[in-house]
């Protein structure tokens, strides 16, 4: 029973590139939420997602980061024209439907990006 | 809003030692707590969780207690070992399907 999936492991773009980071949930869940991980700091949520919808965007910044999770295929986090401060670790993580265990998030091994 | 307050670090412990590590939340509501670990190179692993309080979450020998009058879920273990070397989160939930709100985690050496 894998786990939740996510590629690239390690990124390295130049500024002003484009970043795509994508993560596949654990099979039977659901939801995906993305959090970003900034040098010597917790984790901070930045958008939570069903298929086809985004529910929560609330710690998304405003511009140049989108996120999406389409009926088929992994949920994308996209980052255009990235700047050194998008040097990060970003997380994927996913929980089933329901109550009980609704309550608990599964954890990818993250996407470390570098941006030079 | 929501907000989880981690004692400060790094701790540095001799093998055998107990440990605790102190986390005080605020929450609108009534959040579940959790305490997840993170080891290098790696995702966060849910180590122990309790969603009411008085409850009493455990794994690994790690053991958090929800104290509700002190908003509180500290985390203890009775004898550390050099396998416990990583950073741990104290973390909240408000409902199923939420986001998590987190510490800034605290990272944990221990010696031989």
């Amino acid at each position: 029973n894998a786990g939740v999936m996510q590629n690239p492991r390690h990124l390295v773009r130049r500024r002003g590139q484009e970043a795509r980071l994508r993560c596949s949930p654990m099979k039977g869940h659901s939801h995906v939420y993305w959090y970003r991980q900034l040098p010597e700091e917790g984790l901070k949520f930045m958008v939570y997602l069903q298929k086809e919808n985004i529910i929560d965007e609330s710690g998304m910044p405003k511009e140049r980061f989108s996120a999406e999770f389409p009926k088929e295929g992994p949920s994308i986090l996209r980052i255009q024209q990235v700047v050194r401060g998008d040097s990060a670790a970003y997380f994927c993580a996913s929980s089933p439907s329901g109550t009980g265990r609704a309550y608990e998030q599964f954890f990818g091994p993250g996407t470390r990006l570098t941006v030079l | 809003g929501n907000s989880v307050t981690q004692m400060e670090g790094p701790v540095t412990l001799s093998e055998e030692a107990f440990l605790t590590i102190n986390c005080t939340y605020t929450a609108t509501g009534y959040p579940s707590l959790f305490w997840y670990v993170q080891y290098p190179g790696e995702g966060l692993q849910l180590l122990l969780k309790a969603t009411k309080a008085d409850d009493k979450g455990s794994n690994k020998g790690f053991e958090a207690t929800y104290r509700k009058e002190t908003t509180s879920f500290h985390l203890e273990k009775g004898s550390v070992q050099v396998s416990d070397s990583a950073v741990y989160f104290c973390a909240l939930s408000t409902g199923a399907n939420s986001k998590l709100t987190f510490g800034k985690g605290i990272t944990l050496s221990v010696r031989p």
